[in-house]
């Protein structure tokens, strides 16, 4: 089964700060990594993606970076805003079977005033 | 255009009991999925569709069944609940890969007794 180790479990950052979370995965069945983020009571929306032929992508704060030979890619949220506040996960195409994304375990994101 | 729709919102059951989960997605998407979402266990893929008249097996899909009738809707049953499933459930829908964006609906939040 494939491994997708997401870190921190959670964390605190004060407005106007940076964000980071990072995934680690063993293998994957192709390049495409997205993170999705989830507000309290709500299901996740998937906030950004790479499909790495570049190792970097950027959408207004957002950005991933992906480090294919260290099997890790992390999300960064840059000048973090309280309205960042959520759950974020990553995920990776899951080896083997098709048709099947494996989710990290969550990242809670509090952004205080 | 409502997008992932999931009925009912919340139900508490008591062991033993059964119950069905209806998703309905108005996007015309081949592919369709039921998660569960655990405190620290992140999002765990229960089962999945890859088009109508078609199911396949999740990481956890012990102790429950499928069917995919029609290609709008995906329903997960449960014939005799355990406490060990009180979680929340997620449907989700695909165009045509796991690679494409995955629309989740707003959950199930269930409570077995």
């Amino acid at each position: 089964q494939q491994q997708v180790k997401q870190s921190p479990q959670s964390l605190i950052v004060q407005k106007g700060g940076i964000s980071i979370i990072n995934c680690a995965y063993e293998n994957t069945a192709f390049d495409y990594f997205p993170w999705y983020q989830q507000f309290p009571g709500k299901g996740p929306a998937l906030l950004i993606a790479i499909r790495p032929d570049v190792s970097e992508k950027k959408e207004g704060r957002f950005t991933i970076s992906f480090n294919k030979s260290a099997k890790q890619f992390s999300l960064h949220i840059m000048d973090s805003q309280p309205g960042d506040s959520a759950t974020y996960f990553c995920a990776v195409p899951n080896t083997g079977t098709a048709s099947k994304l494996t989710f990290g375990t969550g990242t809670r994101l509090q952004v205080t005033l | 255009n409502a997008g992932v729709t999931q009925t009912p919102k919340f139900r508490v059951l008591k062991t033993g009991q059964s119950m069905t989960l209806l998703c309905a997605q108005d996007m015309n998407h081949e592919y369709m999925y039921w998660y569960r979402q655990d405190p620290g266990m992140g999002l765990r893929l229960i089962h999945y569709s890859v088009g109508e008249g078609t199911t396949a097996k999740g990481e956890v899909p012990d102790g429950y069944n499928v069917s995919r009738l029609k290609k709008q809707n995906f329903l997960l049953g449960l014939e005799s609940a355990a406490p060990s499933q009180t979680s929340v459930y997620f449907c989700a829908s695909s165009r045509d890969r796991e690679i494409d964006e995955q629309y989740f609906g707003p959950g199930t939040r269930l409570t077995v007794t």
